[in-house]
């Protein structure tokens, strides 16, 4: 079965560095999202990306983060300035068209650890 | 933000019977939920939906059941086997885009 992957699966940083999150969503998947789970915490949504738009995201989105689709496959997070707080598990998803009953198709994440 | 709230954050079942997890939610704009599953180092993996429109979606062992008007749903599992145990995400949305998780229900299935 065709499934999402994201590169690295651990990412250990300095707090103020720069760190790019890779995802290669399904390949006729055309809605990209990502995802973080702060330790003990739920899953939030941060952002979702369609035809080369943030098409929604939420206010922990904020002007560090952004998203691009630079290639055919990939889809990357990248944190401009990394916080103590950016800490967390960041999943990627991807779904083949929007819509309410759309399942998404989540990555086995990457664990950031910002030190 | 607690728009999506699961308040049993374990439970333990014998292999062979249900296992019922629930789900509150607070927003009524919510009109579409699913139940994710997650094992440790993987991603969570969709396990069944339910349109507010209905009150039931069966789908093999597993069953969702929602009650708009207590804004509650659950999911029963029947019978459990040791394979289930995972924690559980109730997930609601009201766009397109976004999934409002719950904090997730860690099932023991236990022989």
């Amino acid at each position: 079965e065709p499934e999402v992957t994201q590169t690295p699966s651990h990412q250990v940083t300095q707090m103020g560095q720069e760190v790019i999150l890779r995802c290669v969503p399904i390949s006729n998947h055309l809605y990209f999202y990502w995802y973080r789970q702060i330790l003990g915490q739920k899953v939030e949504f941060l952002v979702s990306f369609y035809n080369n738009e943030i098409s929604e995201k939420s206010e922990i989105f904020d002007d560090q983060f952004s998203v691009e689709r630079p290639d055919g496959s990939n889809f990357t997070l990248k944190i401009r300035s990394t916080k103590l707080e950016d800490s967390a598990m960041y999943f990627c998803a991807s779904t083949p068209r929007a819509g309410y009953g759309e399942k998404l198709f989540f990555g086995s994440g990457t664990q950031l650890s910002v030190l | 933000d607690q728009q999506v709230k699961q308040n049993s954050p374990s439970l333990s079942v014998q292999e062979g019977r249900i296992s019922i997890l629930n789900c509150d939610y607070t927003n009524s704009m919510f009109d579409y939920f699913l139940w994710y599953k997650k094992y440790p180092a993987e991603g969570p993996t969709f396990l069944i939906s339910i349109s507010s429109i209905k009150d039931k979606n069966e789908d093999g062992r597993f069953t969702v059941f929602l009650n708009k008007s207590a804004k509650h749903l659950s999911l029963h599992i029947v019978p459990s086997q040791p394979g289930d145990s995972a924690v559980y995400f109730c997930a609601a949305r009201y766009t397109a885009s976004k999934l409002t998780f719950g904090t997730g229900t860690r099932l023991q299935v236990t022989l």
